[in-house]
């Protein structure tokens, strides 16, 4: 089966640190742009950040950049992202979603994991 | 940033009922939009892209339209399955996501 696995979610305290995993199968994840997506409890989705195939370049949304960082090892076929300095309005579900484009980039997500959630509280 | 409004925030609906949802921008987006659905608990699902074009295995009851600032997704005649919330996400400049219509039953 194609999908994408999450893990390492959990409860943090305010200005700690997770390291989220996401791990490929069914597929070659080196082929595939990647992201992370994240929903907060009852509410929508927001775009985290971006990494191309060969991890040439790296795109965050303003609310995280330079507290996360995203990374993949290709041999592993896995997707990674370290959050540091994490607040409370980091709380939500993590996604990790596949760029469908076999070549370059197409914008959107055509498969998606079921998710880890990360909770930041003290 | 582009912003993306949908409306109705929720939508009250019958089995075998059509059912429109809006998607607006806040500047041109040409037709780099795509419509997901999620169900509780569940992980978003790829409904269409590029605005009109249907993923591989979904419904054809589904259908999109629109190209600018405005879009609609359509379900043709809603069925028991469709109850879930719906976003739509442009991809003209990164990524954003509109806030999220929940279909419900009437």
């Amino acid at each position: 089966d194609v999908q994408l696995v999450e893990s390492g979610g959990g409860l943090v305290q305010p200005g700690g640190s997770l390291r989220l995993s996401c791990a490929a199968s069914g597929f070659t994840l080196s082929s595939s742009s990647m992201n992370w997506v994240r929903q907060a409890p009852g509410k929508g989705l927001e775009w985290v950040s971006w990494i191309t195939t060969s991890s040439g370049n790296k795109y965050y949304a303003d609310s995280v950049r330079g507290r996360f960082t995203v990374s993949r090892d290709n041999a592993q076929n896995s997707l990674y992202l370290q959050m540091d300095n994490l607040r409370a309005d980091d709380t939500a579900v993590y996604y990790c979603a596949r760029d469908p484009a076999v070549a370059g980039t197409a914008w959107y997500f055509d498969l998606w994991g079921r998710g880890t959630l990360v909770t930041v509280s003290s | 940033d582009i912003q993306m409004t949908q409306s109705p925030s929720t939508l009250s609906a019958s089995v075998g009922d059509r059912v429109t949802i809006t998607c607006r921008a806040s500047q041109s987006i040409r037709n780099w939009l795509a419509w997901y659905q999620q169900k509780p608990g569940k992980a978003p699902r790829l409904l269409i892209y590029k605005a009109s074009t249907l993923e591989t295995g979904v419904p054809s009851r589904f259908s999109g339209s629109g190209s600018g600032t405005e879009f609609t997704l359509t379900i043709s005649s809603l069925q028991p399955d469709d109850f879930a919330t719906y976003y739509c996400q442009q991809y003209n400049s990164f990524r954003t996501f509109g806030q999220g219509t929940k279909v419900e039953i009437k």
